[in-house]
């Protein structure tokens, strides 16, 4: 059964970092595409990431040069460093598959809440 | 950027009734269209891929429909447990975007 289980939220100052981890079982990260969404209090969805299968990375602009998104095969897990962080990042993050063809999100996390404030 | 609308942005059904929710792209995403669910509180749920293909485990009264700019999410009878937010979400470049999603509320 695949299983998704996001940690690593926090309340931070502005300017600060977090790394965010997503553990995965059922299947294995480094033969998927993988997302991070984020959805901030009360909003809709919002991308935010990408890894692909062969290691391309993908980033929405608003996060673009400050987040960095990583996997580690060993542990079947998926990271987000987030640097530089700023309120307007304060939200609920989803790491989630993505189907092979049509890279829909098929299996979501339940999701880690990262507060930026000072 | 392909920006994803959607409509109406909130609606109420009651139990039995067909519902319909439009999603439009700004430019043509042949059939790289999904469809989430979400509940309050919870995750989204991935309902519908590419515009009409029901995901594993779905109830087949969702349907899809759609190509190019313009796609439907129809639900056949509502049931009470399909209250919540629905998503249009783009996979067909990047950035993936989001339609701003709408919300079902149950008479």
């Amino acid at each position: 059964e695949v299983h998704l289980v996001e940690s690593g939220g926090d309340l931070i100052q502005p300017g600060g970092s977090l790394r965010l981890s997503c553990a995965a079982s059922g299947f294995t990260v480094s033969s998927n595409y993988m997302s991070w969404v984020r959805q901030a209090p009360g909003k809709g969805l919002e991308w935010v990431s990408s890894i692909y299968r062969g290691g391309n990375t993908f980033y929405a602009d608003s996060v673009k040069g400050r987040f960095t998104v990583s996997r580690d095969a060993s542990r079947n897990t998926m990271f987000l460093q987030m640097n530089s962080l700023r309120v307007e990042d304060t939200a609920v993050y989803y790491c989630a598959r993505d189907g092979d063809t049509w890279r829909a999100n098929d299996y979501w996390g339940q999701g880690t809440l990262v507060t930026v404030s000072s | 950027d392909i920006q994803m609308t959607q409509s109406p942005s909130s609606l109420s059904a009651s139990v039995g009734d067909r519902v319909t929710i439009t999603c439009r792209a700004s430019q043509s995403i042949s059939r790289n269209l999904n469809w989430y669910h979400q509940k309050p509180g919870k995750a989204p749920k991935s309902l519908i891929f590419a515009a009409f293909s029901l995901q594993s485990g779905v109830p087949s009264r969702f349907s899809g429909s759609g190509s190019g700019t313009d796609f439907t999410l129809t639900i056949s009878s509502l049931q009470p447990e399909d209250y919540g937010t629905y998503y249009c979400q783009q996979s067909y470049s990047i950035p993936i975007t989001f339609g701003p999603g709408t919300k079902v509320d149950i008479k």
